[in-house]
């Protein structure tokens, strides 16, 4: 079983559709990245959150650390939103510390979704 | 701020050939790492740095070597290719992980890499 699953991997939708992109991790401490690649390659990191809501724009993300759960809303999709959604669970790493003496972490990624708005 | 840089944008390589692959960040972060993307599977980690000459292993560290003579520089070197190394990669960066876990992650533009 992979530590962090997406689903779904592929979703296709038309121009103003309400998208969810959901994530489990059955790693890591009690946060959750959700970064974006768009179709040139470049990654963005859109959230980090630890509880709750976020909301950027017409990107919502939901995390339930309980259970190990977290998801990404679009409201009223737009093609410019087509892109590989990706999130990543940070786990504690033995490793070199940092001279500032912060606790190390690795990020494990999920496979990512490939989402498609159609006009 | 030019954030995270790499190049080449693009490499074709022979087996048994060498080169480096350049990364770059001019936000004083402290921490920065080398990850492989490959179809099917999720960004997997290389090499990692913590500051200026600490550096360590990732999940698959196997032909690739990294050092950190400044904190601005983090190149990944490639010592003998091997079609198993044609990849994507890419550089990240992030600030002092003082902060705990939710140190955004900036990552450069990527390279992608060939070996025939």
């Amino acid at each position: 079983k992979n530590e962090v699953e997406q689903s779904p991997q592929n979703l296709t939708a038309q121009e103003g559709e309400f998208i969810t992109i959901n994530c489990s991790y059955s790693v890591g401490i009690s946060a959750l990245h959700w970064l974006q690649q768009h179709p040139g390659g470049g990654i963005v990191s859109l959230f980090m959150l630890s509880s709750g809501k976020k909301k950027h724009g017409r990107l919502i993300a939901t995390i339930n650390i309980q259970e190990k759960h977290s998801s990404l809303h679009i409201t009223a999709s737009h093609p410019r939103d087509s892109a590989v959604y990706i999130c990543a669970a940070p786990s504690h790493h033995e490793g070199v510390r940092s001279p500032s003496g912060g606790s190390n972490y690795k990020l494990t990624f999920g496979k990512g979704t490939l989402l498609t708005v159609n006009p | 701020n030019a954030g995270v840089t790499q190049t080449p944008k693009f490499q074709v390589l022979k087996t048994g050939q060498s080169m480096t692959l350049q990364c770059a960040q001019d936000m004083n972060h402290e921490y920065m790492s080398w990850y492989r993307q490959d179809p099917g599977m999720g960004l997997r980690l290389i090499h990692y740095s913590v500051g200026a000459g600490i550096t360590d292993q990732g999940e698959v560290p196997n032909g690739y070597n990294v050092s950190r003579s400044t904190t601005e520089d983090f190149p990944l070197r490639l010592l003998s290719a091997a079609p198993s190394q044609t990849s994507v990669y890419f550089c990240a960066s992030s600030y002092s992980r003082l902060a705990g876990v939710y140190n955004e992650q900036f990552f450069g533009p990527g390279t992608r890499l060939t070996v025939l």
